[in-house]
């Protein structure tokens, strides 16, 4: 079955530690994004990536770092730079000429 | 800028209760309208979409109808399920050629039986 899988689904960070989350999708779709989602609120574009090798920051890119060096792969790092980094993060990608995105399970980063 | 305003929540209703959501955009332009459901811990699943003025998405017995003039794009179902309970988002296309969403806060919806 084709999907955006994202892992781990829970992940815990100690202070000053980077971690990164995995976001995989096997759908052959070009634009691939990472959201935060805080409690009551919306989401939140991260970062986006449109092809390999090129991303974009998106409304709340500080403290965050992507890489895209295979289409079906977009890991995002949440750096130490990051100072509240407790929140739910989504995954997402498009194919070409469509807006509409399709979105992986989630992860949940807590701080220890 | 763009942005989507979403009626607060939480919205609690019985089941077989007529539902209605409302959402409100600005934009410049002509965006693509949209509503996803998330379901408790789970990620954003596409609900349906309207890509013009006076286009009806609809998808599982919701609608919406894409109103230009009152710029507007209300989520509605007629008879409520206890699985309709989710967080509904409106959302819409900031940009096509970046292929960006701006997403408005979200309605928690809870359905009791």
């Amino acid at each position: 079955d084709g999907g955006i899988t994202q892992s781990p689904k829970y992940l815990f960070r100690k202070e000053g530690q980077n971690v990164t989350l995995s976001c995989e999708q096997n759908l052959n779709h070009d634009a691939m994004y990472w959201y935060r989602q805080d409690p009551g609120q919306g989401l939140r574009l991260i970062y986006y990536s449109q092809i390999v090798n090129d991303f974009q920051k998106g409304d709340i890119a500080e403290g965050y770092s992507v890489s895209r060096e295979k289409k079906e792969s977009f890991p995002l790092t949440v750096t130490s730079a990051q100072k509240n980094p407790t929140a739910f993060y989504l995954c997402a990608s498009s194919p070409p000429t469509t807006e509409t995105q399709y979105f992986g399970p989630g992860t949940r980063l807590l701080v220890l | 800028g763009n942005s989507v305003t979403q009626m607060e929540g939480p919205v609690t209703l019985s089941e077989e209760a007529f539902l209605t959501i409302n959402c409100t955009y600005t934009a410049t332009g002509y965006p693509s309208l949209f509503w996803y459901v998330q379901y408790p811990g789970e990620g954003l699943q596409l609900l349906l979409k309207a890509t013009k003025a006076d286009d009806k998405g609809s998808n599982k017995g919701f609608e919406a109808t894409y109103r230009k003039e009152t710029t507007s794009f209300h989520l509605e179902k007629g008879s409520v399920q206890v699985s309709d309970s989710a967080v509904y988002f409106c959302a819409l296309s900031e940009d096509p050629g970046a292929q960006k969403l701006v997403f408005g806060q979200g309605t928690r919806l809870t359905i009791n039986p």
